[in-house]
């Protein structure tokens, strides 16, 4: 089955910790990106990356850190710094540039106390 | 800047009826416009993709219009279900390589 897990679902941390969502795809894509989803908002692009061990800024990276080592793996650091950190992550691929057809992971909640 | 406006936020319709959702645009050169459809507190489907050449796409019981000249574009879908209960998103790309530019989406509910 190809497509894109993410993982934990859920995901409780503690305020002034960093915490890493885990974004892994098998569909051969060479773009993935994170975004943030806040209720009655649209989504909005953390970070994306186009190609293995690169990555560029989306309208929001303040507080948030990816590497792409592997063309199937995207994980997402939500830093300390992050002020508002409690939201819907969702990873999502592509086969090239964002203007694709773009495919979705189930998203993880996470929350901050 | 483009801008993406999806009204309204939230619709109520009985099961059985034709509806209409609404996406608009600010700057009408765009790229290529989608339709996603999401489940709550799941990821997004991605349902219909118009390229800027086209004026329409369907696939089943949805049908997709694109207006550029207006900034406009309509998720028709016809025969409604309970099971078409969900938020759709409408998302617009500005070049090949552009990021996608969300609207809020419209919260849809079928009464059986």
């Amino acid at each position: 089955d190809g497509g894109i897990t993410q993982s934990p679902k859920y995901l409780f941390r503690k305020e002034g910790q960093n915490v890493t969502l885990s974004c892994e795809q098998n569909l051969n894509h060479d773009a993935m990106y994170w975004y943030r989803q806040d209720p009655g908002q649209g989504l909005r692009l953390i970070y994306y990356s186009q190609i293995v061990n690169d990555f560029q800024k989306g309208d929001i990276a303040e507080g948030y850190s990816v590497s792409r080592e592997k063309k199937e793996s995207f994980p997402l650091t939500v830093t300390s710094a992050q002020k508002n950190p409690t939201a819907f992550y969702l990873c999502a691929s592509s086969e090239t540039g964002g203007a694709y057809e773009q495919y979705f992971g189930p998203g993880t909640r996470l929350t901050v106390t | 800047k483009q801008e993406v406006t999806q009204i309204p936020a939230a619709l109520s319709v009985p099961e059985g009826e034709n509806l209409v959702l609404n996406c608009s645009f600010t700057d009408s050169a765009i790229y290529n416009l989608q339709w996603f459809r999401q489940d709550p507190g799941k990821g997004l489907t991605s349902l219909l993709l118009i390229q800027s050449s086209q004026r329409e796409q369907t696939s089943g019981r949805l049908n997709a219009s694109l207006d550029k000249s207006s900034g406009r574009s309509t998720l028709y879908i016809a025969a409604s279900q309970p099971g078409d209960s969900a938020t759709y998103l409408c998302a617009v790309s500005m070049d090949s390589n552009y990021q996608l530019i969300w609207g809020a989406g419209t919260k849809l509910i079928i009464k059986p």
